[in-house]
């Protein structure tokens, strides 16, 4: 029983450079979430999904996509990442209580 | 805002000292959960308190809950080095556009000395 797992846990990308961060979980969550987390800033929302085939926005949802593909799986897309969007990301599925995956720490140069 | 809002942003203390913790929050709640995130981790959940319980206890932690003040606590008795993290508070809404929504603030970052 891994939980929540994301993938990568590091990545750096150039300025305009698309990539996916991955996550999925094996609890059966309906909701799962992604955060952005920046010194001094706390957690914050980017996208939300309350369950297969349905997502919502956050706080922070611009230059971001999502896709929630299956029940497990939650994935999040920059198609043209920027400076700004260096962050660690977590992705977290709830059920009662929220399980978070261990975060991606991402630089965009 | 749906989020909770902790103070203090920094505490710093004894080992063997308390340590306590508090969240604002403005909506309607069902809910409102505490975390603990140890540096560059994930956040772990701690304990959940409802809107209908005053005062919950587990372990070393003890969480209140006032819902006419919008407001809750976290004390951490007897404060050891590993409890250093950061403490956030997540508000569950009632309901609302944002029902299902899980907002976290800024945090507390607790540092225990030896």
């Amino acid at each position: 029983n891994a939980g929540v797992t994301q993938t990568p846990k590091f990545q750096v990308l150039k300025t305009g450079q698309s990539m996916t961060l991955q996550c999925a979980q094996d609890m059966n969550h309906n909701s799962m979430y992604w955060y952005r987390q920046d010194p001094g800033m706390g957690l914050r929302l980017i996208y939300y999904s309350a369950s297969e085939g349905t997502t919502d926005k956050g706080e922070v949802p611009n230059g971001y996509n999502v896709s929630r593909l299956n029940k497990r799986e939650f994935s999040l897309r920059l198609e043209s990442a920027a400076p700004s969007q260096t962050s660690v990301y977590f992705c977290a599925s709830w059920d009662s209580e929220a399980f978070f995956g261990q975060g991606t720490r991402l630089t965009v140069v | 805002s749906q989020q909770g809002e902790e103070d203090p942003q920094a505490l710093s203390i004894q080992e063997g000292e308390n340590a306590t913790m508090n969240c604002s929050y403005k909506t309607s709640i069902n809910n409102l959960q505490w975390y603990r995130q140890n540096s560059g981790r994930g956040l772990v959940h701690l304990i959940l308190i409802r809107s209908n319980e005053r005062e919950k206890h587990s372990g070393r932690l003890r969480v209140t809950l006032d819902t006419s003040k919008k407001s809750s606590s976290l004390l951490i008795t007897a404060s050891r080095a590993a409890d250093t993290a950061s403490y956030f508070c997540a508000p569950r809404v009632q309901r609302g556009s944002t029902l299902g929504r899980l907002y976290f603030g800024r945090g507390t970052q607790l540092t225990v000395w030896p």
